[in-house]
């Protein structure tokens, strides 16, 4: 079973605006991370938060953490066109052996 | 510094058959994780291996093997090829072992049984 979960499963929205995408999951974790894939290709690392974290940003893109909610979210503000790919949230599994990742968001943003 | 390298980038293959898949990871990069990427199931973890161990197994049956060279390369194998079998193949890199430090992936290979 997928330790995540995203929400929603796709969103599609104009160029400027911001995305918003939600990342549940069941057991407890360490750390949560959220990747990005272009179609068919390999997923680019964005950003990692650490269960004692509550947010962190990097150049346009803002991650919360809930550790009491179990849940995440991705805020990319003023999107762009080459933001259109698949996001992925990963967590920790198996007593933090590898990582568990859910079925992706896929954004378009239209220009 | 050259990301991870995943050759080939496409194969077709009929049932049956047996195919190798290789993986070089970022230099000084010591764990190689391998997953599948299906529209069905999404990404599933395969296999991790570090300093040529595998360390952690995901749910796959035995057709599916790897091995760590001591360069850190990876092969991953899979014999006995099923059309269920069809998928994006994901190699990742990581300078720590298990779930503690972001994946570095390649571009993947794409297999095909027919």
């Amino acid at each position: 079973s997928q330790q995540g979960e995203e929400d929603p499963q796709a969103l599609s929205i104009q160029e400027g605006e911001n995305a918003t995408m939600n990342c549940s999951y069941k057991t407890s974790i360490n750390n949560l991370q959220w990747y990005r894939q272009n179609s068919g290709r390999g997923l680019v690392h964005l950003i990692l938060i650490r269960s004692n974290e509550r947010e962190k940003h990097s150049g346009r893109l803002r991650v919360t953490l809930d550790t009491s909610k179990k849940s995440s979210s991705l805020l990319i503000t003023a999107s762009r066109a080459a933001d259109t790919a698949s996001y992925f949230c990963a967590t920790d599994a198996n007593y933090g052996q590898n990582f568990v990742f859910g079925p992706g968001t896929r954004l378009s943003v239209l220009p | 510094k050259a990301g991870v390298t995943q050759t080939p980038r496409y194969l077709i293959k009929t049932r049956g058959q047996q195919v190798t898949l290789s993986c070089s990871p970022i230099s000084g990069h010591r764990s190689v994780s391998w997953y599948q990427q299906t529209p069905g199931q999404g990404l599933q973890f395969l296999f991790e291996y570090f300093s040529e161990t595998q360390r952690n197994k995901g749910n796959f049956p035995g057709r599916f093997s790897g091995r760590q060279f001591s360069n850190s390369r990876s092969e991953m194998n899979v014999s006995t090829l099923e059309l269920g079998d069809s998928a994006l193949y994901l190699c990742a890199s990581s300078f720590r072992q298990g779930a503690n430090s972001p994946l570095h992936f390649g571009n993947g290979t794409r297999l095909t049984v027919t």
